[in-house]
C-alpha cells in the first residue's frame, strides 16, 4: 500500500512564527504536492513538485514555500505564519505517468 | 479554467439503501478518481478510472468513466453505517508538456447513513 505520511497530525503556532510542514511518501513516487483544505473552498492546490529539487507554484503559493532535498521528503514552509493560514494541509504523492493521486493523513495547523 | 460538478451536495438515506452520485466537467479528463474523506482525515482513494466508458467496482462501489469523457459517476450498494463521509471527484486533463496534469476536485457528496 501507499503509505503518505505527515510529520504532524496538530499544531498551534503563533503569529509571525516559522513553520515547517514534513511529508514522506514511501513508493518511490516523482510527483508531490501540497494542498489546504478550507470549508466551503475544497481542496486548493498550493505547490507541487514533479522532482528532486523542481518545485512549481500551485493556485495559492502566496505565504508559503517549499523544500524537496530528496525524492521522497516534501516540506511546505510558512515563513511567518498568519492567522489565515490556519487550515488543514494535505500532502499527496503519485507517479509521473498521469495515475493516482494518494494523500497523507492531514496536518491541521492552527495559528493564533 | 476546467469546472467541475458534483452532485448531490448532500445524501441522508437508510442502512441498506443504495447510493448514486455523479460528477461532470466542462472539457475533457483523462482521468477520474474517486475519493472518501473521513472527518479529520485525508482523502483515501476508492476508484481510479483511466479509460472512456471504463467500470471499476471495489466491492460495494462501482465507478464508470463516461463515454463522452466528461462525467463520471460512482454507486454504492447496500449502504452502511462506515459508508458515512464525504465523497470527491477528481479529474485530471492533458498534462501537456509536462508529467503533471493538474487535478480537479469536485465540491464533494456528503453522506449520512441512519441505521
Amino acid at each position: 500500500d501507499v503509505k503518505v505520511t505527515q510529520s504532524s497530525r496538530y499544531l498551534v503556532k503563533r503569529t509571525g512564527e516559522k513553520v515547517f510542514l514534513e511529508c514522506v511518501q514511501d513508493m518511490d513516487h516523482e510527483n508531490m504536492f501540497w494542498y489546504r483544505q478550507d470549508p466551503g473552498l475544497g481542496l486548493r492546490l498550493i505547490y507541487f513538485s514533479y522532482d528532486v529539487k523542481m518545485k512549481e507554484k500551485g493556485d495559492i503559493p502566496e505565504g508559503y514555500s517549499v523544500s524537496r532535498e530528496k525524492k521522497e521528503r516534501f516540506s511546505l514552509i510558512l515563513e511567518s505564519a498568519s492567522t489565515n493560514q490556519t487550515s488543514m494541509y494535505l500532502c499527496a504523492s503519485s507517479s509521473p505517468q498521469g495515475g493516482a493521486i494518494y494523500f497523507g493523513e492531514g496536518s491541521w495547523l492552527t495559528v493564533v | 479554467g476546467q469546472q467541475l460538478n458534483q452532485s448531490p451536495q448532500s445524501m441522508f438515506i437508510q442502512e441498506g439503501e443504495d447510493v448514486s452520485m455523479n460528477c461532470t466537467s466542462s472539457s475533457i479528463f483523462n482521468t477520474w478518481l474517486w475519493y472518501k474523506q473521513d472527518p479529520g482525515e485525508g482523502p483515501v482513494l476508492l476508484i481510479a478510472l483511466y479509460k472512456a466508458g471504463e467500470l471499476t467496482s471495489n466491492g460495494r462501489l462501482t465507478a464508470q468513466f463516461g463515454i463522452t469523457r466528461k462525467d463520471s459517476f460512482l454507486n454504492i450498494s447496500a449502504s452502511i453505517p462506515s459508508d458515512v463521509g464525504i465523497y470527491f471527484c477528481a479529474g485530471r486533463g492533458n498534462a501537456g508538456g509536462t508529467s503533471y496534469g493538474k487535478l480537479t476536485f469536485g465540491q464533494g457528496t456528503i453522506l449520512t447513513v441512519h441505521p
